[in-house]
């Protein structure tokens, strides 16, 4: 059974950074990219990026939003995947989801963590 | 900015039909941009319904299909049941780039 667990949610300050992490299982890891979502608050889905598959060059895509402040990268020995959050802002307060795929598809989804940023 | 546009709401009757469509700012919606959708509840995770524009996940119930229509992509319900009542998410991707989620369609079953 495939399963993602995102953890490393919580309250940070504006300004300030966070790792989270989605650790994998029920599948070969690094046969497939990696990527996250974001939901801000009463808010839509907002894509924030993926990274593809060490064969396909373990290369990342952002959206504009997030792009120079956020870093996803990934460990296939440990089944992990992480979105590293720079210079947080109140705007990135969201619940962040990560899921298995990119455009093929984004099957699989794991139940999100929230992140907070506040002073 | 690119733009993805869906209806904000849309009603149904149970045993009904409706179409939700998702359009894109920067012209037709073709199968190049993978047109994948999606269904949330209140307090859940979004599940994966549709995929590159017509595709099935093993678990989408077959009263869901995804297509093409008039330069939008679209995702048909054919004999709503109460439980397919929630927010739908289209999500296309541009060039391998980017990806952009439209705002969603609240779909309620009246």
């Amino acid at each position: 059974e495939v399963q993602l667990v995102e953890s490393g949610g919580g309250l940070v300050q504006p300004g300030r950074s966070l790792r989270l992490s989605c650790t994998a299982s029920g599948f070969t890891f690094g046969d497939f990219p990696m990527s996250w979502v974001r939901q801000a608050p009463g808010k839509g889905l907002e894509w924030v990026g993926f990274i593809r598959s060490k064969p396909y060059g373990g290369t990342t895509e952002y959206a504009a939003s997030v792009k120079g402040r956020f870093t996803i990268s990934r460990d296939d020995s440990k089944g992990i995947a992480y979105l590293q959050m720079n210079s947080l802002k109140t705007e990135d307060t969201a619940v962040y989801f990560c899921t298995r795929g990119d455009s093929s598809s984004l099957g699989y989804w794991g139940q999100g963590t929230l992140v907070t940023v506040s002073s | 900015q690119t733009v993805v546009t869906q209806e904000p709401s849309l009603t149904v009757s149970p045993g009904g039909t409706v179409t939700l469509t998702c359009a894109s700012s920067t012209g037709a919606v073709t199968s190049g941009y993978y047109p994948n959708w999606f269904q949330q509840k209140p307090g859940q995770a979004p599940r994966a319904l549709i995929y590159s524009t017509s595709n099935k996940h093993s678990w989408t119930p077959a009263r869901f299909s995804g297509s093409l229509l008039g330069g939008k992509a679209a995702l048909t319900l054919s004999g709503v049941q109460p439980e397919d009542e929630a927010e739908y998410y289209c999500l296309l991707y541009f060039g391998a780039a980017y990806a952009v989620f439209g705002g969603g369609t609240k779909l309620t079953v009246l």
